[in-house]
């Protein structure tokens, strides 16, 4: 079955700088790759996906690519704020199939003032 | 529109006891999971419907059970609960197939066994 491993597990960085997590998985089949944000005691909710059809997709301040070849995805926000700060968490999937998503650990980030 | 709704957020049990946290969604969603989350481990899915009438093992599904008698609702039961089941419980939704993958979390359910 699919692993979804994910780096790094704590990120702290300044506000405004930029921030990157990492994710590989494991299953070449897997074709849909969200990302969640998870903010202290709340649901995790969708900020960005992308299909293994394209390989970049930006919205605003964030923007995640995919490298299918080597099985890995990241997530990028630039010029950082407070309110970025969560949890992250990446998850790889098999499209029309949602039960076969499978989380990484996910990714506490801190941005400080 | 609530979209997905857990009750209830916060429970303490004593081992053994049993309970059920009900899950709704009335965004006509066919998919419906349930997840529990805990601290370095992301979310793991416990069992799954894919329908009303329906429901299949997901990752952790050992000391759970699951029912969708109706295509809105998703029960989790817990029959004997252990303290190793303490954790925070997502219930989710999504549309199926080519309408999108898009999982919709409720807002937890936090339990303990003590």
């Amino acid at each position: 079955g699919e692993n979804v491993e994910q780096h790094p597990s704590t990120l702290s960085v300044q506000e405004g700088d930029s921030a990157v997590i990492k994710c590989t998985y494991s299953d070449s089949a897997s074709n849909y790759f969200p990302w969640y944000k998870q903010e202290l005691g709340k649901r995790p909710q969708l900020i960005i996906d992308i299909r293994s059809n394209v390989g970049e997709k930006k919205d605003q301040r964030i923007a995640v690519t995919l490298n299918k070849t080597a099985k890995h995805f990241s997530l990028h926000i630039t010029e950082t704020q407070p309110e970025d700060s969560a949890v992250y968490f990446c998850a790889a999937g098999i499209t029309n199939y949602g039960q076969n998503f499978v989380f990484g650990p996910g990714t506490r980030l801190s941005v400080l003032p | 529109n609530a979209g997905v709704t857990q009750t209830p957020k916060f429970r303490v049990l004593k081992t053994g006891q049993s309970m059920t946290l009900l899950c709704a969604q009335d965004m006509n969603h066919e998919y419906m999971y349930w997840y529990r989350q805990d601290p370095g481990m992301g979310l793991r899915l416990i069992h799954y419907s894919v329908g009303e009438g329906t429901t299949a093992k997901g990752e952790v599904p050992d000391g759970y059970n699951v029912s969708r008698l109706k295509k809105q609702n998703f029960l989790l039961g817990l029959e004997s609960a252990a303290p190793s089941q303490t954790s925070v419980y997502f219930c989710a939704s999504s549309p199926p197939g080519s309408s999108g993958n898009t999982i919709y979390f409720g807002e937890g359910s936090w339990l303990t066994v003590v």
